[in-house]
């Protein structure tokens, strides 16, 4: 089943914070966060694997509720970089399955 | 390059052709995945491949799509007798040997075929 994201999209100004979360109504076993900028491939940006994980690295990081089948991603002090969409990843087994994206543009 | 080789980038095909999209993976890495992405839309997972096995297709169509992943050489998404609606962009991504893969691991994506269908 299809992780849900919200929000869909967002507008921010360089140097706003941002929050991005990812629910399942399964059981999650991890959580990978990917940006994709228009016309190009999904980049990676991190794995959570274990309940109560968080990571993180620059300015954007991220936590996995396991209990509530959650993650959420935090950008702070936005940058015009940060621009594209972002997705979260739900892993099962050998699968990954992805939201339908969040829309986050970074205005100067 | 190191990176998750995809080729082509843009493939043009008629309606009732065949269509073969490669991926070559990230060097050291054994694990293949293809996904399928519609404009504005997510990933929509197709198919995990290892070297000589497929471990995972239910993502894959039960018609007209097949994938392989030989000993030598690139990884290979078929699609026969392609309809309007297989025009879509076709990710390849990679992951490495160790941690059983699946979605263990991180994956590393190329920069996909873009299929187009007249």
């Amino acid at each position: 089943q299809q992780p849900v994201q919200s929000p869909q999209a967002v507008i921010l100004r360089e140097g706003e914070d941002a929050v991005i979360n990812c629910s399942s109504s399964k059981a999650l076993y991890s959580v990978h966060w990917y940006r994709q900028k228009h016309g190009e491939a999904p980049v990676f940006l991190m794995i959570l694997l274990k309940g109560g994980e968080q990571k993180g690295h620059d300015k954007i990081s991220a936590s996995f509720n396991e209990k509530k089948q959650q993650s959420s991603l935090y950008l702070t002090a936005s940058q015009l970089s940060y621009s594209g969409t972002y997705f979260c990843g739900t892993g099962s087994g050998s699968r990954l399955t992805f939201g339908e994206g969040t829309q986050l543009t970074v205005n100067p | 390059n190191a990176g998750v080789m995809q080729n082509p980038r843009h493939l043009v095909r008629r309606r009732g052709q065949e269509a073969r999209l490669r991926c070559s993976p990230m060097k050291g890495h054994s694990h293949v995945y293809w996904y399928r992405q519609l404009p504005e839309e997510g990933l929509k997972f197709m198919v995990y491949l290892q070297k000589e096995n497929i471990i995972d297709e239910s993502g894959m169509p039960k018609e007209r799509f097949s994938a392989e992943f030989p000993k030598e050489g690139p990884s290979i998404l078929r699609i026969q007798q392609v309809v309007r609606g297989d025009s879509a962009a076709y990710f390849c991504a990679s992951s490495p040997p160790f941690g059983g893969g699946g979605s263990n691991q991180p994956q590393h994506f190329g920069d996909g075929t873009r299929l187009s269908i007249l």
